[in-house]
């Protein structure tokens, strides 16, 4: 049963640019969730996806975008990168009609931006 | 902004001995969970504790939840190497089941 898959496992792009991030979740489970954890922090939530839709979103701004594939996996993409979006971006999955409480996450995608 | 704020950021034991987590938070909660991370990985769901609950055990593991005080704490017992991590409290308010993570505490366990 594989767990909650996240690719690539490092990134490194360059000011300006543009990246997207992919999350495959648990087996069974509908529900993605994207966090962003800097340095020295704990995770930040970005948003959660749920039948293709974004369900709720945290307190990033408009360049920070998504998308939720009939399959349940997921994308993150951010727009005209900046420094201070360096950061390790966990993906999370749960099933929305089960207990959302408990969340899996991934390993995580580490994104350096110059 | 971070809900929950753990208590003390660093702890150095050695192995065997028992490690003490605290986690302080703001407003009424649906849940709270405790939630370990090795070398800036994925992180791994360690207990749920609700509301209702005052305490919850899984293995080496002891969660207490202070719902008056504003508090939670994770106990591990007779630690080993192995347990050298970072250890989050996350809480679940509102209508949201969306945890709100701490900054965490750094354990380290020395053989």
């Amino acid at each position: 049963d594989a767990g909650v898959t996240q690719s690539p496992t490092h990134l490194i792009k360059t000011r300006g640019q543009q990246v997207t991030l992919r999350c495959s979740p648990k087996s069974g489970h509908d529900t993605v969730s994207w966090y962003q954890q800097a340095l020295g922090q704990g995770p930040q939530f970005i948003f959660q996806y749920y039948e293709e839709e974004e369900r709720q979103r945290g307190n990033f701004p408009d360049r920070f975008s998504g998308h939720q594939f009939p399959n349940y996996s997921s994308e993150l993409n951010v727009n005209a990168l900046l420094l201070g979006d360096s950061a390790l971006y966990l993906c999370a999955s749960s099933a929305w009609r089960e207990s959302q409480e408990t969340q899996y996450f991934g390993p995580g995608t580490r994104l350096l931006v110059l | 902004s971070q809900q929950g704020e753990e208590d003390p950021q660093a702890l150095s034991i050695q192995e065997g001995e028992n490690a003490t987590m605290n986690c302080s938070y703001k407003t009424s909660i649906n849940n709270l969970q405790w939630y370990r991370q090795n070398s800036g990985r994925g992180l791994v769901h360690l207990i749920l504790i609700r509301s209702n609950e005052r305490e919850k055990h899984s293995g080496r593991l002891r969660v207490t939840l202070d719902t008056s005080k504003k508090s939670s704490s994770l106990l591990i017992t007779a630690s080993r190497a192995a347990d050298t991590a970072s250890y989050f409290c996350a809480t679940a308010s509102g209508g949201s089941y969306i945890p709100t993570f701490g900054r965490g505490t750094s354990l380290i366990v020395h053989p």
